[in-house]
């Protein structure tokens, strides 16, 4: 079956500028997570959906960064008035979302560049 | 908090040589642990993962791991590298209740003829 899709793959902005990033989780999935990877760096965690909220977001870095899924399945992440050091690439994973622990999935990425 | 460091940040190893990556964790619990590798431009992808039970995992691929709790490790190794896995390798860390994975800052392996 089809994996994680992510839209765009690359985005190149000029600072300031707002930008919109979408991640297609594999169906049924009901977990949803976004990561940041920075050059040189393991992905950090942003933010994790179960269902339509968002379980956790203690990794978002601040309040110009938000996301949604309103519907339990796509979801956006939303950068507003980026700067130059929001150039990385975004990650999105998603899983079954049980009780215990499942794989999660990654899609491809989007490489985001803040010029 | 957890925490996973990989001390190694480039190897170059030799095609056919063995190969070892070295993984060390921080986490109060009973760790769940994974080994994740990624090639340039792809997304990260599932090379073995430590749940419970038997120490050592095989994954995909000829990779093996073994969790030693007593260490704090969870290294990754292959007995004969080929050129194709010259990668990024990612090892994470998790917990239950389907918690985010906390990465380490990963190992560069190159892979010379």
């Amino acid at each position: 079956g089809a994996g994680v899709s992510q839209t765009p793959s690359n985005k190149v902005t000029e600072k300031g500028k707002y930008v919109e990033l979408r991640c297609d989780p594999i169906s049924g999935h009901t977990a949803l997570y976004w990561y940041r990877q920075s050059l040189g760096q393991g992905p950090e965690f942003l933010i994790y959906f179960q269902g339509t909220g968002a379980a956790d977001d203690s990794g978002l870095p601040n309040d110009r960064f938000f996301a949604v899924r309103p519907e339990g399945s796509v979801s956006t992440l939303k950068i507003q008035r980026t700067e130059r050091g929001d150039s990385a690439v975004y990650l999105c994973a998603s899983s079954l979302g049980g009780q215990g622990f499942d794989e999660q999935f990654f899609g491809p990425g989007t490489r985001l560049t803040v010029l | 908090a957890q925490s996973v460091t990989q001390p190694d940040i480039h190897i170059t190893v030799s095609e056919g040589a063995s190969l070892e990556l070295r993984c060390n964790y921080s986490y109060g619990a009973t760790p769940y642990l994974f080994w994740y590798v990624q090639s340039p431009g792809q997304g990260l992808q599932l090379l073995l993962k430590y749940f419970s039970g038997d120490t050592l995992v095989q994954g995909i691929k000829g990779f093996e791991a073994e969790f030693k709790r007593s260490q704090s490790s969870f290294n990754l190794r292959k007995p004969s590298v080929h050129w194709s896995d010259a990668a990024e390798y990612f090892c994470a860390v998790g917990a239950v209740g389907n918690t985010p994975l906390v990465f380490g800052k990963g190992t560069r392996l190159s892979v010379i003829a």
